[in-house]
């Protein structure tokens, strides 16, 4: 367990649905970062959040969202899904000097 | 060097051989180089954080150096083993230690 916590592990859905990813961060950490794995690509940077503000922004569509709220973990809302958004979506969280720790990832399907 | 690099793409070895990778990056801004593992159906899991230059780390058969004034970092398995086979990640640190840019990776197969 990295401590980086991630819900749910998989998830099938329809297209045009909306779906809600959950993280919940390293405990003591505060960032928490959102990435996207398509099919044999590398990690794509999707949003960060620290300490419950936006505090960078990637790749990430006008369909997706994110929030983080004051216990720290965070929510990753994707809508109108299309058959593309179908990926594995992994949550991190960092600390000074200690790199990023990922969580186990949510495997979007959307057919 | 706009963005992080890393070479090779992938490389095939035979178990007990050493190997090494690159990864290059901006030299400006400079905050941390982050090497990262990330086998097959499992999270990329932190090996290394480097933050001077001429820092080298190293962890059992795996050892990593970093040159920040001219903006490379190399990765060195020695005596690989089948179990070493994954992708490996570094990503730059750029200002601080939370905004971070991950290369494309280098995939590793060790060859029984």
């Amino acid at each position: 367990d990295s401590g980086v916590t991630q819900t749910p592990k998989h998830l099938i859905t329809a297209t045009g649905q909306r779906v809600t990813l959950r993280c919940s961060p390293r405990s003591g950490d505060l960032s928490v970062y959102w990435y996207q794995q398509s099919l044999d690509q590398g990690l794509q940077f999707l949003i960060q959040y620290y300490n419950g503000e936006e505090r960078a922004k990637g790749n990430i569509l006008e369909r997706f969202s994110a929030q983080q709220f004051p216990d720290l973990h965070s929510e990753l809302n994707l809508s109108s899904l299309e058959l593309g958004d179908s990926a594995l979506y992994f949550c991190a969280s960092s600390a000074m000097n200690y790199g990023y720790t990922f969580g186990s990832g949510t495997r979007l399907t959307v057919v | 060097i706009l963005n992080v690099e890393q070479s090779p793409q992938s490389l095939h070895v035979q178990e007990g051989d050493s190997t090494n990778f690159t990864c290059s990056f901006p030299s400006s801004n400079f905050y941390a180089l982050h090497w990262y593992r990330w086998e097959t159906a499992k999270s990329p899991e932190a090996l290394f954080v480097m933050t001077l230059n001429g820092d080298e780390k190293k962890k059992g058969r795996i050892s990593a150096t970093l040159n920040t004034k001219e903006g490379y970092s190399y990765l060195y398995i020695k005596g690989s083993q089948p179990e070493d086979s994954a992708t490996y990640l570094c990503a730059h640190g750029v200002g601080s230690y939370d905004k971070v840019i991950f290369g494309p990776g280098t995939s590793l197969s060790v060859i029984p």
